[in-house]
């Protein structure tokens, strides 16, 4: 069965700070890690990352894939109220397309 | 961009009675569309994938005479909620995967509250 597991469970931080998040998965036949978004309704899209050790950029954030260590970190730097959010890792199995295992989500608060 | 739509975004129905929960596809023609629930504070669970013109595959725990799912074309799935009881009270999220770019992108979640 697959496993996603993101640490933190939950991080406050004020503004300006530069916070980190990991996700570590297990997965049968890894395709895809995908981090989202989500505030008040459903997640939004943030990255899809497939490669390892290659960087994907947005903005302040960022996030890279280590598949050696079955892992992806999301970096968000300068930290401002509207980062506050829960942010998910998700792991797409090849074997069945599209199919999506979350993992618990992180709780970020950004304080002003 | 590719954008997912729900209907109704809320609903509060008697326990007993069954709700329908839409989710289309608005730009994009979508072959599997997946249904997660969400409960307060807690991650995403897949629910069941729905496939267009054949049945949905149910994860397991899940009943599929309660949670009936249709797929009848290519923009649309139907979540059915059968006699439903205050703990099916829930974020029901829909999801569909635009093959195109190889992106899943959510609706925007129905809450329901079974009273």
């Amino acid at each position: 069965e697959d496993k996603v597991v993101q640490s933190p469970l939950s991080l406050v931080v004020h503004e300006g700070d530069t916070v980190t998040l990991n996700c570590s998965y297990e997965v049968t036949n890894f395709r895809s890690l995908l981090w989202y978004k989500q505030e008040k309704k459903a997640p939004t899209f943030l990255f899809m990352l497939t490669s390892s050790g290659i960087e994907k950029k947005s903005g302040r954030l960022s996030s890279i894939l280590d598949k050696k260590e079955l892992s992806s970190i999301l970096n968000i730097t300068a930290t401002q109220t509207g980062d506050s959010a829960i942010y998910l890792c998700a792991v797409s199995d090849g074997t069945s397309y599209g199919k999506l295992t979350f993992g618990q989500g992180t709780i970020l608060t950004v304080h002003p | 961009g590719a954008v997912v739509s729900q209907h109704p975004s809320r609903v509060i129905c008697k326990s007993g009675t069954s709700v329908k929960i839409e989710c289309r596809s608005l730009d994009f023609q979508a072959t599997t569309m997946f249904w997660y629930r969400q409960f307060p504070k807690q991650s995403l669970m897949l629910m069941a994938t729905s496939n267009e013109g054949s049945k949905a595959t149910y994860e397991q725990g899940v009943e599929k005479d309660k949670f009936l799912i249709n797929h009848a074309s290519l923009t649309l799935s139907t979540l059915t909620v059968t006699s439903a009881h205050p703990e099916d009270s829930s974020f029901y999220i829909c999801s569909a995967v635009d093959r195109r770019t190889d992106t899943q992108y959510f609706g925007p979640g129905t809450r329901l509250t079974v009273l």
